[in-house]
């Protein structure tokens, strides 16, 4: 169990500019979701697949906004036309989702810098 | 509005005192409840959660929680603190029931004096 993981660690990009995450849960969680962290708050979510469907999405999560899980394991987030608002660390956890009580397991953040 | 309020941004105490971390929600049903620890650099980590059952739940790092259903209370407690337990937490609420997500309150910012 390597835990979750996340790359880039640190993005700075211009405003405009595009940027994609990626997210690697632990092996054989079937739950994948994205949150963002702005500085001072707690974590909000934006989004979570059960395997390659997402099945659910934030109202945070604006048209710029895309994520996917292809092929059921690992994920990308994509921001399309940064803004100095998506400025932010962007959170990926997983779950064995075997029932409902079953712990989200989180990365350690992709933080994203919109100069 | 279905929330989670932790009312403390900032809290300090001495190395070896108790320490309590206040959460409240605000939910017409029990939510599922948890608490989670983050460090710099660190992904979140889970200390405990309740679901149903016992009221009292024991966690990692010799922390425990009190749900108090009629106060709408979820505080995390340790009764001697250790230097190493320097982070911000966090209170989450599963307000769907159906682990599909998780809804944070600030945070808390715990500082230790040695």
């Amino acid at each position: 169990d390597t835990g979750v993981s996340q790359d880039p660690r640190h993005k700075i990009t211009k405003r405009g500019q595009n940027v994609t995450f990626r997210c690697d849960p632990i092996s054989e969680h079937n739950r994948l979701y994205w949150y963002r962290q702005t500085l001072g708050q707690g974590p909000e979510f934006l989004t979570y697949f059960q395997n390659e469907a997402q099945l659910e999405k934030s109202r945070l999560l604006s048209d710029r906004f895309s994520a996917e899980r292809p092929k059921g394991s690992f994920s990308t987030l994509e921001i399309q036309r940064t803004e100095q608002g998506d400025s932010a660390m962007y959170l990926c956890a997983s779950s064995p989702y075997r029932d409902y009580t079953d712990t989200q397991y989180f990365g350690p953040g992709t933080r994203l810098t919109v100069l | 509005a279905q929330s989670v309020t932790q009312p403390d941004i900032h809290i300090t105490v001495s190395e070896g005192a108790s320490l309590e971390l206040r959460c409240n929600y605000s939910y017409g049903a029990t939510p599922y409840l948890f608490w989670y620890v983050q460090s710099p650099g660190q992904g979140l980590q889970l200390l405990l959660k309740y679901f149903s059952g016992d009221t009292l739940v024991q966690g990692i790092k010799g922390f425990e929680a009190e749900f108090k259903r009629s106060q709408s209370s979820f505080n995390l407690r340790k009764p001697s603190v250790h230097w190493s337990d320097a982070a911000e937490y966090f209170c989450a609420v599963d307000l769907t029931g159906g682990g599909n997500k998780l809804t944070f309150g600030t945070g808390t910012q715990l500082k230790v004096e040695l």
